[in-house]
């Protein structure tokens, strides 16, 4: 079946600096969707991306679906500690006719002043 | 338009008992989502679900587990004879269509 990995698992920042969360699927998806959740709360949809090579940027985050349709990233440029929480990936299987969204294990990313 | 609401928030159930999870979705969504968060691990699909179907429940334990959709009223995800593995956040989502997922606040069960 489908599989959804990120690399890193954590990520420790320090405030101002950049990084990157990538997200890598197994097989080919027909779009993908990341999602933050801070501590204690529920994941909240961060965007959506369908076309292969896409990039999407929301202010300080860019986001990247890859050629091949099977990976993609985020990365966060000046990082705030506003920007703390876990950020996950969920891919939508090209071939699966309902809608079943994969959900990578997250990066959990901590933020040092 | 209220988001997606789930009660309880907190739920705390002895071993052997029935847990009872509920789900409002948004006004106009047709489509309810369960998933399972274990303590830092990510979301499991538990069952997908529309107005009185069962579409998809391929991530739901065969026994004790179940979920509907009625017609009228929320979404209710049950766990009957809970065990301590059934601790976790249970989060339902919501959507018009089979893409999006709107998020609901989560249960976190606990279980003693």
């Amino acid at each position: 079946g489908q599989q959804v990995m990120q690399i890193p698992q954590y990520q420790h920042v320090q405030e101002g600096e950049d990084f990157t969360t990538y997200c890598n699927s197994s097989t080919t998806l027909s779009n993908i969707q990341w999602y933050k959740q801070r501590p204690g709360g529920h994941p909240v949809f961060l965007i959506q991306l369908v076309k292969s090579g896409e990039v999407k940027k929301q202010k300080r985050l860019t986001f990247q679906f890859g050629e091949a349709k099977k990976n993609s990233s985020l990365h966060i440029t000046a990082t705030q500690t506003t920007d703390v929480g876990t950020y996950f990936c969920a891919g939508l299987e090209a071939t699966d006719s309902w809608g079943k969204l994969q959900f990578g294990a997250g990066t959990q990313v901590v933020v040092t002043p | 338009n209220a988001g997606v609401m789930q009660n309880p928030r907190h739920l705390v159930r002895r071993r052997g008992q029935e847990a009872r999870l509920r789900c409002s979705p948004m006004k106009g969504h047709s489509h309810v989502y369960w998933y399972r968060q274990l303590p830092e691990e990510g979301l499991k699909f538990m069952v997908y679900l529309q107005k009185e179907n069962i579409i998809d429940e391929s991530g739901m334990p065969k026994e004790r587990f179940s979920a509907e959709f009625p017609k009228e009223g929320p979404s209710i995800l049950r766990i009957q004879q809970v065990v301590r593995g059934d601790s976790a956040a249970y989060f339902c989502a919501s959507s018009p269509t089979p893409q999006g997922r709107y998020f609901g606040p989560g249960t976190r069960l606990t279980v003693t």
